[in-house]
């Protein structure tokens, strides 16, 4: 089945220092990748769209300066959290879209990075 | 989007089957219903999708009434495994490539 990886699994930084989170799609092409912001019980929510060769749409009160999304190539998409703070330590989740299908199910999650801010 | 509502937690034992209902008033002609699963500290994973009628495969079962105004997914003798949270997401599968919209969950809990 599809493969979406995500690295690194866990990362713990320092405030003001900037994190990259890369998302791949290993045994398909995806034009489309989604990244969603999990806090502790809480559900996912999508930060943002990320398409191949174009600017990501990001949704209303996700800063898109702070978080930059860069989708270069088919099969990987980044995103790098700027100048962190301990409330943007969550659970990261991408998502990719295999490039034609239609149906909606055809969304493959990655395993999630944590990001811990101190 | 359609909106959904689950219940937010439930509780079984090992061996038995489990439903989890949700509620999909607004839920239009050419939305699809899908179920994913998600354990602590990993991304969801796909369960079951269905339009109407019953989907069944080799995890799960997903029943949907004529009207489609809800769903359930149903678990045949759950496992501690099962322990997890389950997702209910409503959506037009012609329109993928939107994200999916991700309401509370249903937190099941599986005891021995």
């Amino acid at each position: 089945g599809a493969v979406v990886s995500q690295h690194p699994s866990r990362v713990i930084c320092k405030s003001g220092t900037s994190v990259k989170i890369e998302c791949r799609s290993l045994d398909f092409q995806a034009t489309t990748m989604f990244w969603y912001r999990q806090f502790p019980k809480q559900s996912l929510m999508l930060m943002a769209t990320s398409n191949e060769g174009s600017k990501a749409t990001y949704e209303q009160g996700v800063e898109k300066d702070k978080f930059l999304i860069n989708h270069a190539s088919l099969t990987l998409s980044t995103l790098t959290v700027t100048s962190a703070h301990p409330e943007d330590s969550s659970f990261y989740i991408c998502s990719a879209r295999a490039s034609g299908s239609l149906s909606s199910y055809e969304q493959y999650f990655g395993p999630g990075t944590r990001l811990t801010v101190t | 989007l359609a909106k959904t509502t689950q219940p937010i937690s439930m509780d079984s034992y090992e061996g038995q089957e489990v439903n989890i209902t949700c509620s999909h008033n607004n839920i239009a002609t050419n939305d699809y219903i899908t179920w994913y699963q998600q354990f602590p500290s990993q991304g969801p994973r796909f369960i079951i999708q269905g339009y109407k009628t019953k989907v069944t495969n080799e995890v799960a079962s997903l029943f949907i009434p004529a009207d489609r105004k809800s769903s359930t997914l149903s678990l045949p003798r759950v496992s501690l495994s099962d322990t997890a949270v389950y997702y209910c997401l409503v959506g037009d599968s012609a329109a993928g490539r939107r994200a999916l919209t991700f309401g509370s969950g249903t937190r099941l809990q599986v005891q021995p």
